[in-house]
């Protein structure tokens, strides 16, 4: 089956403007995450959704940085006014699930990542 | 403390050699752990999922020490396209939610 998907994979953007990602998840996937990745760097959480709640914003790393998501399906990420600092790999992924409480035996967190957005600030 | 912590390397192996890394994580509350790899330039693949004491899949072995909370991952008989980076990942309950945190990577290269 389809994996999952993100466009655009290149983005070059003048600093101020602002940028939307996209992240196609698989299909049934009820998680989605939004990571970056610097050159050389570890993988920053962002966001994740569980349906279309964002339980934990709490890696988004300014008011700049927002992201929604609708159907349970499609995310957009939206950078306002880049910096140059935003240059970075966007990273989507998606699982079945992130379940709550207790009793999390048998449900899958194994995330399946996109090919990524390269974003350069100039 | 980080709440999950990885070497960096390098590992420098050759080809055919058994390497092993570890990962520890600080919180008791750890549920499950993954293991994923990352080429260079490329999105981080699963690799192995631990949910028990260990897992195990062809030159692979992820093995999981509660007591002292560390997970690691042995391959055997390495080959030239095990080079990568490999992430540990860990499952942590927060409040009435999961996080999932992710370590920083151990850089594997094997030589010829």
């Amino acid at each position: 089956g389809a994996g999952v998907s993100q466009s655009p994979s290149n983005k070059v953007t003048e600093k101020g403007k602002d940028v939307e990602l996209r992240c196609d998840p698989i299909s049934g996937h009820t998680a989605l995450y939004w990571y970056r990745q610097s050159l050389g760097q570890g993988l920053e959480f962002l966001i994740y959704f569980q349906g279309n709640s964002a339980p934990d914003k709490s890696g988004l790393p300014s008011d700049r940085f927002s992201a929604e998501r609708t159907g349970g399906s499609v995310s957009t990420l939206t950078i306002q006014r880049t910096q140059q600092e935003d240059s970075a790999v966007y990273l989507c992924a998606s699982s079945l699930a992130l379940g709550g409480g207790g009793g999390w035996a048998g449900v899958s967190y194994e995330q399946y990542f996109g090919p990524g957005t390269r974003l350069t600030v100039t | 403390r980080k709440e999950v912590e990885q070497d960096p390397g390098p590992f420098n192996v050759p080809e055919g050699a058994t390497v092993a890394f570890n990962c520890t994580y600080s919180n008791s509350a750890s549920q499950s752990f993954f293991w994923y790899r990352q080429d260079c330039r490329k999105e981080p693949k699963l690799l192995m999922s631990v949910y028990s004491s260990g897992n195990e899949d062809g030159r692979f072995t992820a093995q999981l020490n509660r007591a002292s909370q560390y997970i690691s991952l042995l391959i055997r008989d390495s080959k030239l396209s095990d080079s990568a980076t490999y992430l540990c990942v860990v499952n942590i309950r927060a409040g009435n939610n999961r996080k999932l945190i992710w370590g920083l990577g151990t850089s594997l290269a094997v030589n010829p």
